[in-house]
């Protein structure tokens, strides 16, 4: 069974930084590109950021870019994102999702983590 | 306001069909593929359809997309009760290089 899950969400204050892990289990980890998709309160979903199962290509959103980082570990099925400069636009629920074939068909997505950034 | 345009609400009655649209432009739509969501209140989405119109393992054949041009459709037949929910379309845009997301649709079952 596959299994996705969040953690390293929380209250931040802006300009903070959080790291968040997902740790997957029930598939063969590095085969597959994982990703990260927000979801503000009461608002739509938001693709944050890609990075590819072998190589490690990464993708980000623009409103993301050059403050967050998304890596991997596949020794420990885990995929990471450090979220850096943190601003009140970035509260929201993170969900971690593999990817099954093309962009955006992700087949299995975590429970989400809630990161709220205010002062 | 989302690049790829949803109708923010639709509506039918059980056992009625339903056509949730999702309109975009030749950067992402146009030349990539389609996926659809199911967002149920307080759940992580569920991916209903892949590549503009296969179904994931598990999913019922009550639910259909399709793509002509630059706009792509989810269809649900049968509707349920339990369809009730929000549903949002997805696929790349080349010319940004990045994922897209429709605003999304409220599925209201009368």
């Amino acid at each position: 069974e596959v299994q996705l899950l969040e953690s390293g969400g929380g209250l931040v204050q802006p300009g903070g930084s959080l790291r968040l892990s997902c740790a997957a289990s029930g598939f063969t980890f590095s085969n597959y590109a994982m990703n990260w998709v927000r979801q503000a309160p009461g608002k739509g979903l938001e693709w944050v950021s890609t990075i590819s199962g072998s190589d490690g290509r990464t993708y980000y959103a623009d409103s993301v870019k050059g403050r967050f980082t998304i890596s991997r570990d596949n020794s420990k099925n885990t995929v990471f994102l450090q979220m850096n400069s943190l601003r009140a636009e970035d509260s929201a629920v993170y969900y971690c999702a593999k990817l099954l074939s093309t962009l955006p068909g992700y087949d299995y997505w975590g429970q989400g983590t809630l990161v709220t950034v205010s002062s | 306001q989302s690049v790829l345009t949803q109708p923010p609400s639709v509506s039918a009655a059980p056992g009625q069909k339903v056509i949730i649209s999702c309109s975009g432009s030749n950067s992402n739509i146009g030349n990539n593929y389609v996926s659809w969501y199911q967002q149920l209140p307080g759940t992580a989405p569920k991916l209903l359809i892949y590549d503009n119109n296969k179904r994931p393992s598990g999913i019922p054949d009550r639910f259909s997309g399709s793509k002509s041009g630059t706009s792509a459709t989810l269809g649900i037949t049968g509707l349920q009760t339990g369809d009730e929910a929000d549903y949002y379309c997805g696929t790349w845009d080349t010319s940004l290089s990045a994922v897209l997301f429709g605003g999304g649709t409220k599925l209201t079952v009368l």
